[in-house]
């Protein structure tokens, strides 16, 4: 057990639709990372939020998007969804500080496991 | 961005024997993880070693960031230590790259 919780656990949505995936953190971390694995790859960096503000982003599109709450839970929100869009996703929590932003030791949730048809 | 390489891609052990796995990264790093992902898709931490080694019962990693590569060993494998294995360097301040990882199978 990490202390970071996904939600849901699995979720099935058609073409076209958005979701809303959400983390809750470990306690005393300030710091959410959110990736996406593929099958048969490894986690791809999506975006990080750090003290609700997002702090770095790989190479998605817009349609990515996400917030982070002041108790330091986030969302993932998906517009648009393609079917390249199936995937498990991994948020991570990690500690912080200034000028150095979480890439100290992440620990990962369970995941949600998002199916697009 | 960091390029990381991941061998062996695939290994099948018997129960007992040991292995090393081999992560060779692109670019210096300050910042570098091993996970173990079992096959329900947990990703659990191993080992946070920017360089260095440790060690934590049966696992041990060392890495030598000056060569940009990092080892992991894995001495007297079970059937638990099933599953893929990522190497995760750190690039600039806020994220990792994970390699394709090395899926392990240890037989009984």
């Amino acid at each position: 057990e990490t202390g970071v919780t996904q939600s849901p656990t699995h979720l099935i949505k058609t073409r076209g639709q958005q979701v809303t995936l959400r983390c809750s953190s470990q306690s005393g971390h300030n710091t959410v990372s959110w990736y996406q694995q593929a099958l048969g790859q490894g986690p791809q960096f999506i975006f990080q939020y750090y003290r609700e503000e997002e702090n770095g982003r790989g190479n998605f599109p817009p349609r990515f998007s996400g917030l982070q709450f002041p108790n330091y839970s986030s969302e993932l929100n998906v517009n648009a969804l393609e079917l390249d869009d199936s995937a498990l996703y991994l948020c991570a929590s990690s500690r912080g500080t200034s000028g150095r932003f979480g890439t100290d030791t992440q620990y990962f949730g369970p995941g949600t496991r998002l199916t697009v048809l | 961005g960091i390029q990381v390489e991941q061998s062996p891609p695939d290994l099948i052990l018997q129960e007992g024997a040991n292995s090393t796995l081999r992560c060779n990264f692109s670019d210096s790093v300050n910042n570098l993880q091993w996970f173990h992902q079992n096959p329900w898709g947990q990703l659990i931490n191993l080992f946070y070693i920017p360089s260095g080694t440790k060690q934590n019962g049966r696992l041990s990693a060392t890495t030598v960031a000056t060569e940009r590569y990092s080892l992991l060993y894995i001495s007297s494998s079970q059937t638990t230590d099933s599953g893929v294995y990522f190497c995760a360097p750190g690039e600039g301040t806020y994220k990792y790259i994970f390699g394709t990882g090395t899926r392990l199978k240890v037989l009984a």
